[in-house]
Parts: structure tokens; C-alpha cells; sequence
């Protein structure tokens, strides 16, 4: 157990429609990110959040918008969405930063839409 | 920008087998290197990373790594295979405390 927590585990809905997909980090971990993993692109970085800033963005589409709340949980906000979203959702933690460290990942949120 | 490649997509190895998983990365300063390990419908989970210093390391579940800087590579290695280990492998680098940059993952299938 990483001590990320996801949720939900799975979803799924239909197209044009709205999720939010939520992460509570470890404990004391202040940077959140968000990873999208398909089959077609691989684990792709979206965002990254550090003390309830935005601090990084990868490859995330307008569509999509990401917060990180003052207890340090976060989400990330899916809209229009379309079938090519389908896609496992990771939510990874660390400590502070200014110095090197591994993140730890939660188990995934499994987005599926039909 | 960074970048990594995993040239294996699949690997077969024999249970009790030698293996080695490789990973070529492209940054321009020294690299922060990790391998992260994927089981069937389970998050990541780290296995061992790189920052400085030796450049052998060991990491969880008896796997070891060497980081050679001439070849830009990272190779992910175990002395014996056991079938617990089928999985998804990803190398990734980061840069520094940022965000990571990960391969395409190779897929480890374990024989009897």
C-alpha cells in the first residue's frame, strides 16, 4: 500500500458527460500529480500540483482541470468527454520540493466511456 | 526534453532465468532514474531509484540496476526469475523533483 488513495476505482459513463476523479495523498506528501495510462500513449504526465499550486503541465487537453484543495487532497475534473478518454487515471504523491524523490502511486482510477 | 526508451515490448523468461530488461534515456543534466513495476490492475510501485552516487543499486524483490552514463542506459536486472514477477516494467526519468518522463513499459511473462 502506497498510502495514495483513489477514488472511485472505476467509472464509467457516457460521452459528453462530466467526472471528477478524486487522490488523497500520503500523508505530509505536498506535491500531487495526475498520470493518464492507454494503450495507444502510454503513462503520460498531466499536471502536476505542489501546496495547492499548479507547479506543472504535461499533455492535458483543455477539457480536463485539475485543483489541489487546502488539506492537500486533489482532483481532476473530466468534461466533454469523448471515447478516446478512456484511460487509466494515476494520482501520485511526494514530499517537498528542492530536493530529489520518488513519487508513489495510487492503484489507478479505470475511466471508461461508452 | 527527456525522453526513454524500452526497446522490449515483451520479454520471456524461464522461471529460475537470469534477466535483464533494458532502458535507454535522453537527458541533457544528470538524471533522477527509477523502475517502476505494474502488476495486472494494481497501481505502480517503485522498485528501486537512481540519484548519485553508486552506480549499482539494488531495489525491492531482489532486483539490482546499474546506471551507465557512456550508453545512457539503465538497465533493470535480476539473477532469478520467479513467477511472482510477471508484470509490466517502466523506466522512467525525472528531472529532479519534477514530473516524470516514462517508457513504453516492457512486459515480462514468466515460463514454468
Amino acid at each position: 500500500d502506497s498510502g495514495v488513495t483513489q477514488t472511485p476505482k472505476h467509472l464509467i459513463t457516457a460521452t459528453g458527460q462530466r467526472v471528477t476523479l478524486r487522490c488523497s495523498p500520503r500523508s505530509g506528501d505536498l506535491s500531487v500529480y495526475w498520470y493518464q495510462q492507454s494503450l495507444d500513449q502510454g503513462l503520460q504526465f498531466l499536471i502536476q500540483y505542489y501546496n495547492g499550486e499548479e507547479r506543472a503541465k504535461g499533455n492535458i487537453l483543455e477539457r480536463f482541470s485539475a485543483q489541489q484543495f487546502p488539506d492537500l487532497h486533489s482532483e481532476l475534473n473530466l468534461s466533454s468527454l469523448e471515447l478516446g478518454d478512456s484511460a487509466l487515471y494515476f494520482c501520485a504523491s511526494s514530499p517537498k520540493m528542492g530536493q530529489p524523490t520518488e513519487a508513489f502511486f495510487g492503484q489507478g482510477t479505470r475511466l471508461t466511456v461508452v | 526534453a527527456q525522453s526513454v526508451t524500452q526497446p522490449d515490448i515483451h520479454i520471456t523468461v524461464s522461471e529460475g532465468a537470469s534477466l535483464e530488461l533494458r532502458c535507454n534515456y535522453s537527458y541533457g543534466a544528470t538524471p533522477y532514474l527509477f523502475w517502476y513495476v505494474q502488476s495486472p490492475g494494481q497501481g505502480l510501485q517503485l522498485l528501486l531509484k537512481y540519484f548519485s552516487g553508486d552506480t549499482l543499486v539494488q531495489g525491492i524483490k531482489g532486483f539490482e540496476a546499474e546506471f551507465k552514463r557512456s550508453q545512457s542506459s539503465f538497465n533493470l536486472r535480476k539473477p532469478s526469475v520467479h513467477w511472482s514477477d510477471a508484470a509490466e516494467y517502466f523506466c522512467a526519468v525525472g528531472a529532479g523533483y519534477s514530473t516524470l518522463t516514462f517508457g513504453k513499459g516492457t512486459m515480462l511473462l514468466v515460463s514454468p
